[in-house]
Order: C-alpha cells, then sequence, then structure tokens
C-alpha cells in the first residue's frame, strides 16, 4: 500500500512571500495524488490532483503543485501568500484505487 | 459545502445512548464515506460503500454501524461509545470509489462522548 509523509508539522510564512507545504510518497508504480485544504470547522476542501501529464498542476485559489517522481515528491506552491491561506492542509494518495491514504496535515500560519 | 450536508453539526452522548448522524450528498456521486479525524492523528477512513455496497470497513468496532439506503444518504449509528471515540466525524463522496475520483467534504460532526 502506499503511504504518505508529510514532513513539517508547521509552516510559517509571511504574507506575499511564496510558501511551499511539501509531501513525499512511498515508491510503488505510478501514483495518483491529491491535495486538500481544510479551514477551522470545515471538513475537507479539494485543491488540486495529479493524474498523469504535466507534472505542474494548477488548482484552485492560486495553488499549484509539482508533481516529482525522482524525488517521490509533491509539494504544494503559491508564489504569493496571503493570510486568508492559513488552514491545514493534507496530501493523500488514492492508493490504487482502493481508497485514499492522507498524510498527518501540515498546518501553514500566513503572518501579516 | 452545500455539496455535502451532514447533521447534526455537533452532537453530545453519554456512554450509553444510541444517536445517528446523517450525510447526504448532493452532487450524483455514488461513493460515499465515514473518517474519522482526532487531534493529533491522521484521518482514518472508517467504513466506504459504492454503489451502496459496503466495500471497505477498516477495523471498525462494531458500536459504529453504518447504514446506506441510498447512493444519496450515508448513517452512522452509534451506540455504547467510549470517551476515546469523541473526535470529528466526517463524510465524503466521490463520483465512484476507483478511478482517482476527487473526494468532496461535508462540515463534519463534532461528536463528544461523556
Amino acid at each position: 500500500a502506499q503511504s504518505v509523509a508529510q514532513p513539517e508539522d508547521q509552516v510559517n510564512v509571511a504574507e506575499g512571500n511564496p510558501l511551499t507545504v511539501k509531501c513525499t510518497y512511498s515508491v510503488s508504480g505510478n501514483p495518483y495524488l491529491f491535495w486538500y485544504v481544510q479551514y477551522p470547522n470545515r471538513g475537507l476542501q479539494f485543491l488540486l490532483k495529479y493524474i498523469t501529464g504535466d507534472n505542474l498542476v494548477k488548482g484552485s485559489y492560486g495553488f499549484e503543485a509539482e508533481f516529482n517522481k525522482s524525488q517521490t515528491s509533491f509539494h504544494l506552491k503559491k508564489p504569493s501568500a496571503l493570510v486568508s491561506d492559513s488552514a491545514l492542509y493534507f496530501c493523500a494518495d488514492d492508493n490504487y484505487g482502493q481508497n485514499f491514504v492522507f498524510g498527518p496535515g501540515t498546518r501553514l500560519s500566513v503572518l501579516p | 459545502e452545500t455539496g455535502v450536508t451532514q447533521t447534526p453539526r455537533h452532537l453530545v452522548m453519554g456512554m450509553t445512548n444510541k444517536k445517528s448522524l446523517k450525510c447526504e450528498q448532493h452532487l450524483g456521486h455514488n461513493a460515499m464515506y465515514w473518517y474519522k479525524q482526532s487531534a493529533k492523528k491522521p484521518l482514518e477512513l472508517m467504513f466506504v460503500y459504492n454503489f451502496k455496497e459496503q466495500t471497505e470497513n477498516n477495523s471498525v468496532p462494531s458500536r459504529f454501524s453504518p447504514e446506506c439506503p441510498n447512493s444519496s444518504h450515508l448513517f452512522l449509528h452509534l451506540h455504547t461509545l467510549q470517551p476515546e471515540d469523541s473526535a470529528l466525524y466526517l463524510c465524503a463522496s466521490s463520483q465512484e470509489m476507483r478511478q482517482a475520483y476527487e473526494q468532496y467534504f461535508g462540515p463534519g460532526t463534532r461528536l463528544t462522548v461523556t
């Protein structure tokens, strides 16, 4: 089964600066990778996914993610962070279509 | 978040009570999921229904009992819970269980067991 790691519990970034939230996956075949965001007292919201094709995937709210097979990574990025981006971010893999495997989450704080 | 709704949003129950959580999706999806989200722990998949058939039960204790009467509705029946069952319970749906479809989540039910 696939597994997903998010090496940082917390990421702090100043408003207007670029942000990166890291995700790595276990090596086994071709992964289907996803990013979700969770705001306080809300469910998870889908941001973007990588299935195949272009390694740079663009998603909602100006976010993008880069799939890197050699580094088994799928880092989430945004060129200019907003205070409203502060939330909990989850990386996930669909585990060969069996079910989703979620990472532990990374809390992003964007400081004004 | 009108695509997937969950009721109630908050629930406090004693260990001997019986209650049910309800989930409804208005997206025409065929797969529905129950997740448990506890503090400091990864999201835990509990149950999966695909075309109304249960396809996954991740070793969930029998005090949690799911029900899926149709593709739009999903219930989680609760009885004789333990304090460690206090958590946010999230319902999700997707077009189908496979094919890498993204899941859409409801806002969750915050459950407190006293």
